[in-house]
């Protein structure tokens, strides 16, 4: 089956660690992006990314890195700098066919800073 | 810039009333218009969205949507809910700068036996 995995669903971090979140989706998808939901808040842009080996900030970057080696994966580490990183974490991909393209959504996860 | 307005964070409703979610958005170039659910602990699934063409768009699960360009709105509604409807629903638009999207604060459907 087609899709966006998100692993783990549920991840716990202790102060001052760096975790790591994975995406990977077999659409074949060139566009990938993370996103933070908090609640009563919607969705916010971390970072994007159009093509393997380039990436772009989105609307809160700080205190989190992506990489794009391979055009199905597209880890997100939270570093130790994220004041505050307890959220939901969704990543998405998209086609690149022009202003139509539609993302879709990973099952999320659940990051919980202890 | 876009921006995009869902003017109720909750909404509660009795199962088989009929039911609008409000979404308003501001652009100054032609938008795409998304509409997504989310239950509890997953990821969005898209709802419906609007490209071009009729203004009336129908989407899965019975929901259906219309595109207002003088209001620059984009309502969601459906005639009879059921409780499994209940979920959050995310309003979203994209125009302009590459494949960015920006959504709406969300809404709580709340549907009662």
């Amino acid at each position: 089956d087609g899709g966006i995995t998100q692993s783990p669903k549920y991840l716990f971090r202790k102060e001052g660690q760096n975790v790591t979140l994975s995406c990977e989706q077999n659409l074949n998808h060139d566009a990938m992006y993370w996103y933070r939901q908090d609640p009563g808040q919607g969705l916010r842009l971390i970072y994007y990314s159009q093509i393997v080996n380039d990436f772009q900030k989105g609307d809160i970057a700080e205190g989190y890195s992506v990489s794009r080696e391979k055009k199905e994966s597209f880890p997100l580490t939270v570093t130790s700098a994220q004041k505050n990183p307890t959220a939901f974490y969704l990543c998405a991909s998209s086609t690149l066919a022009g202003g139509t393209d539609t993302q879709y959504f990973g099952p999320g996860t659940r990051l919980t800073v202890l | 810039a876009q921006s995009v307005t869902q003017l109720d964070s909750q909404v509660p409703v009795f199962e088989e009333a009929p039911v609008e979610l409000r979404c308003n958005y501001s652009s100054s170039v032609s938008v795409y218009l998304f509409w997504y659910v989310q239950y509890p602990n997953q990821g969005l699934q898209l709802l419906l969205k609007y490209l071009s063409g009729s203004t009336l768009v129908k989407g899965i699960n019975g929901f259906e949507a219309e595109f207002n360009k003088s209001q620059t709105s984009f309502h969601l509604r459906k005639p009879s809910v059921h409780i499994s409807d209940t979920a959050e629903y995310f309003c979203a638009v994209k125009g302009g700068n590459f494949n960015k999207f920006y959504f709406g604060s969300g809404t709580k459907l709340n549907v009662k036996p």
